[in-house]
């Protein structure tokens, strides 16, 4: 089946220590995205990747950096995690604006704990 | 500044009746709206969509009604069954500005559906 795929599931790391989360898709979707989510709130948008073009929102901490290697698999390093990083982080992809309508299609997340 | 509001963070029904989850939205350049329903420790799935061409799109026991004039969007789930029990996102893409590939979402509302 064709899928959007995350690991780890969940990650443990230290105040201050690098993260990386991973994301691979099976659809071969042209954007890539990454969010954030917090408890009981939207899931907030952080960056995407149309193809190779990297598109940062402008209230994204410089703190949170995005890889994306090729087609398949996107990457989300958080440099330094402080306590406030402590979230649910969902990828996502879509086909793009080559077609009207846009889904997204989530991956299951990583539920990231910070000591 | 929430572009687009759930205002009811829980809902809790019968199984067997009606469930009515409403969305409200603020930027009259949306023109696409989609639900996502998510369990726990999952990601979001996408669930049913509308486009503003349309005030009413039907899927099994799914229905969603727009109403463009109250910027207002609602979601039915007749007969509501205890695995319909999720957090359900109304979710809005504008089309114009090539950026109908980015999402907003709500905070969602949490569906209880009881036995």
């Amino acid at each position: 089946d064709a899928m959007v795929i995350q690991n780890p599931r969940y990650q443990v790391t230290q105040f201050g220590k690098p993260v990386t989360l991973s994301c691979s898709q099976t659809l071969n979707h042209n954007v890539m995205y990454w969010y954030q989510q917090k408890s009981s709130q939207a899931p907030k948008l952080l960056f995407h990747y149309y193809d190779k073009d990297f598109n940062n929102e402008a209230d994204t901490p410089d703190n949170f950096q995005s890889r994306r290697p090729n087609t398949s698999f996107c990457f989300l390093d958080i440099r330094s995690p402080g306590l406030g990083d402590a979230a649910m982080y969902l990828c996502a992809t879509s086909r793009g604006s080559s077609v009207v309508y846009n889904e997204q299609f989530f991956g299951p997340g990583t539920r990231l704990t910070v000591l | 500044d929430q572009q687009v509001k759930q205002n009811s963070p829980s809902l809790s029904v019968q199984e067997g009746r009606i469930s009515i989850l409403n969305c409200d939205y603020t930027n009259s350049m949306f023109d696409y709206f989609l639900w996502y329903k998510k369990y726990p420790a999952e990601g979001p799935t996408f669930l049913i969509s509308i486009s503003s061409i349309k005030d009413k799109n039907e899927d099994g026991r799914f229905t969603v009604f727009l109403n463009k004039s109250a910027k207002h969007l609602s979601l039915h789930i007749v007969p509501s069954q205890p695995g319909d029990s999720a957090v359900y996102f109304c979710a809005a893409s504008a089309n114009s500005g090539g950026s109908n590939y980015k999402l907003t979402f709500g905070k969602g509302t949490l569906l209880t559906v009881n036995p």
